[in-house]
């Protein structure tokens, strides 16, 4: 069953830009995962947070972790064209490495 | 990082055949896949988790039957879509854990798309 809900659904925006996508679970969690996918295509992973772990950085990627509230959010900073995609949180309950998807955000960068 | 192939890429087929669809991890040994399922712009199901040398598990309300799931060897676990027919339409992603990895990162190929006429 899917448990992530992810806000917003889509997201329009200008290059250059940040863009911010929101990822909220509700069971507890060994880690947490972003997924991009570009259309049609399979899945490219982004970055992995622990539950221990509140902030990661990869490059322009910013992702946090509250686990107090449940939720997740994914920065991308000055956006570009190429960073059209979905992209998926996925949370790792520590069931024999079963990930739970979010039901994504579909970013549309516009040059 | 490691690859998943997926073969075939695309399948077109009649209603009430079987389709069988392949996971391979390429440079290195999975004991355990994940095969999902993706409607159009819609998110990843979990319909079940093979382990290799035993029976896959499925998610709740995924038919085994329906879905059979062999894992023969630690790179490769096929998935086949029995009787197929339209509903059955979707696009089919397969995972991969490698092991030797200290995080659960999965590898994911990139998909099957299936239509069922």
């Amino acid at each position: 069953s899917q448990q992530g809900e992810e806000d917003p659904q889509a997201l329009s925006i200008q290059e250059g830009e940040n863009a911010t996508m929101n990822c909220s679970y509700k069971t507890s969690i060994n880690n947490l995962q972003w997924y991009r996918q570009n259309s049609g295509r399979g899945l490219v992973h982004l970055i992995l947070i622990r539950s221990n772990e509140r902030e990661k950085h990869s490059g322009r990627l910013r992702v946090t972790l509250d686990t107090s509230k449940k939720s997740s959010s994914l920065l991308i900073t000055a956006s570009r064209a190429a960073d059209t995609a979905s992209y998926f949180c996925a949370t790792d309950s520590n069931q024999g490495g079963k990930l739970i998807f979010g039901q994504g955000t579909e970013l549309s960068v516009k040059p | 990082g490691a690859v998943v192939s997926q073969h075939p890429s695309r399948v077109i087929c009649k209603s009430g055949t079987s389709v069988k669809i392949e996971c391979r991890s390429l440079d290195f040994q999975a004991t355990t896949m994940f095969w999902y399922r993706q409607f159009p712009k819609k998110s990843l199901m979990l319909m079940a988790t093979s382990n290799e040398g035993s029976k896959a598990t499925y998610e709740q309300g995924v038919e085994k039957d329906k879905f059979l799931i062999n894992h023969a060897s630690l790179t490769l676990s096929t998935l086949t879509v029995t009787s197929a027919h339209p509903e059955d339409s979707s696009f089919y992603i397969c995972s991969a854990r490698d092991p030797g990895l200290s995080n659960n990162e999965q590898f994911f190929g990139p998909g099957t798309r299936l239509t069922v006429l």
